[in-house]
């Protein structure tokens, strides 16, 4: 059972703003979408975490629709360094009930060119 | 660093070895997790705890061996593992089970298996 689909890869320019859509559609109405970053080699890192409408830190915003059946990650102005795969997660019910369990979709490869 | 140690980095060994991960946190987190990471491969979740106890098992086959002494330390035992199994693996904590919660990721364990 699929919790998240993202576009598989992107590319980009340096400079230029990158947005990424996740779909969520059975999100469930305590969950919240988190967004990780993860560089080769590395385990992921958080960015940005929203429930609704929008969120915007140093790093990135979150745009949220009221239906929170999707979620946009915006990067403003991004560089090489941004170049990475990009998660989208929400939570599954533990399969033994009462659980919540974390559910990592399968990722958006940013590639940011010169 | 994210308060998240893991080791040996790197690991290889043969079919017919026993071996162990462990993954060390000192951040006072409740959960701790074991992903999975194939090449170009999303993450798998492999198992989860939670205040010691497992909440989670992902369909793991049985030459993975999870054990959590206590809430700061956590161990993947290895046996007879194949070809196939060779992967990072990413070990990861959260202050409780809760959508609300980051999760911070070690470094990972590069396993080669012969």
């Amino acid at each position: 059972l699929a919790k998240t689909t993202q576009p598989i890869s992107m590319d980009s320019y340096e400079g230029q703003e990158v947005n990424i859509t996740c779909s969520h559609n059975n999100i469930a109405t305590n969950d919240y979408i988190t967004w990780y970053q993860q560089f080769p080699s590395q385990g992921p890192r958080f960015i940005i975490q929203g429930y609704k409408t929008k969120v915007t830190n140093e790093v990135a915003s979150l745009f949220i629709p009221a239906d929170r059946k999707s979620s946009t990650l915006s990067l403003p102005r991004v560089s090489l360094s941004d170049t990475a795969v990009y998660y989208c997660l929400v939570g599954v019910d533990s399969l033994s009930g009462g659980s919540y369990i974390p559910t990592f979709g399968r990722g958006t490869s940013l590639i940011v060119h010169p | 660093e994210t308060g998240v140690t893991q080791t040996p980095r790197h690991l290889v060994m043969g079919m017919t070895n026993k071996k162990s991960l462990k993954c060390e946190q000192h951040l006072g987190h409740n959960a701790m997790y074991w992903y999975k990471q194939s090449a170009k491969k999303p993450l798998e979740l492999m198992f989860v705890y939670s205040l010691e106890e497992r909440v989670e098992n992902n369909s793991v086959p049985s030459r993975f061996s999870p054990e959590c002494p206590n809430s700061s330390h956590l161990f993947l035992h290895l046996h007879t593992l194949q070809p196939e199994d060779s992967a990072l693996y990413l070990c990861a904590s959260s202050p409780e089970l809760a959508s609300t919660d980051t999760q911070y990721f070690g470094p990972g364990t590069r396993l080669t298996v012969l």
